[in-house]
């Protein structure tokens, strides 16, 4: 059973640009959600998405985007970066069955964006 | 708006000493709630979890955490830390608002001293 993948590991991109990080959720698993943790804080919800379809978001800017693919794999796209997008993203994955809560996710390592 | 507190940022303990982290939540509605630990360079893996039933739920590694509704509390605690339970803890409730979302606390760094 492989776990939640992140890709790339790290990433330096300059203020104004845009980004994309993938994710491959764990086997078996059909929901995805997506988390920035700046450095001391924890998890801040971005979005969830199931049946390739945001079901879920937290108070982020539209400028955060995101798909989910008919393989459960999902990219988050952040578009016109800011100074402070500088952080870890983290991607998890679950599985979920519409009506009752996910019971727990599986984390991916994250991929570490630095904005300068 | 809906929150998860950790009133500990930081605690250090010698091995064999007991732990209680504190959380606390701000929802109103059905909850589920977690406990996730993250070793030094590791990701974020999953201690423990309530649904429903028992308030007093075991997880891995001699975690367990209490329910207590009337507080909107969820705590953890382990009787005797060992040094490699050094690592930051982070509380999670999972709620339904509109759909579910996540709340993550700010979590507590704890190092256990040998």
């Amino acid at each position: 059973e492989t776990g939640v993948t992140q890709s790339p590991t790290h990433l330096i991109k300059t203020r104004g640009q845009q980004v994309t990080l993938r994710c491959s959720s764990q086997s078996g698993h059909n929901t995805v959600s997506w988390y920035q943790q700046a450095l001391g804080q924890g998890p801040q919800f971005i979005f969830q998405y199931y049946r390739e379809e945001e079901n879920g978001r937290g108070n982020f800017p539209p400028r955060f985007s995101g798909l989910q693919f008919p393989n459960y794999s999902s990219e988050l796209n952040v578009n016109a970066l800011e100074l402070d997008d500088s952080a870890l993203y983290l991607c998890a994955s679950s599985f979920y069955l519409g009506g009752s809560p996910p019971h727990g996710y599986t984390f991916g390592s994250g991929t570490r964006l630095t904005v300068v | 708006a809906q929150s998860v507190s950790q009133h500990n940022h930081h605690v250090i303990l010698s091995e064999a000493a007991s732990l209680e982290l504190g959380c606390n939540y701000s929802y109103g509605g059905t909850v589920n709630l977690f406990w996730y630990v993250q070793y030094p360079g590791q990701h974020l893996q999953l201690l423990l979890k309530y649904f429903s039933g028992d308030p007093l739920v075991k997880g891995i590694k001699g975690f367990e955490a209490e329910f207590i509704k009337s507080k909107f509390s969820f705590n953890l605690r382990k009787p005797s830390v060992q040094w490699s339970d050094t690592a930051e803890y982070f509380c999670a409730v999972n709620a339904l608002m509109g759909t579910y979302k996540y709340i993550f606390g700010t979590g507590t760094r704890l190092k256990v001293l040998a």
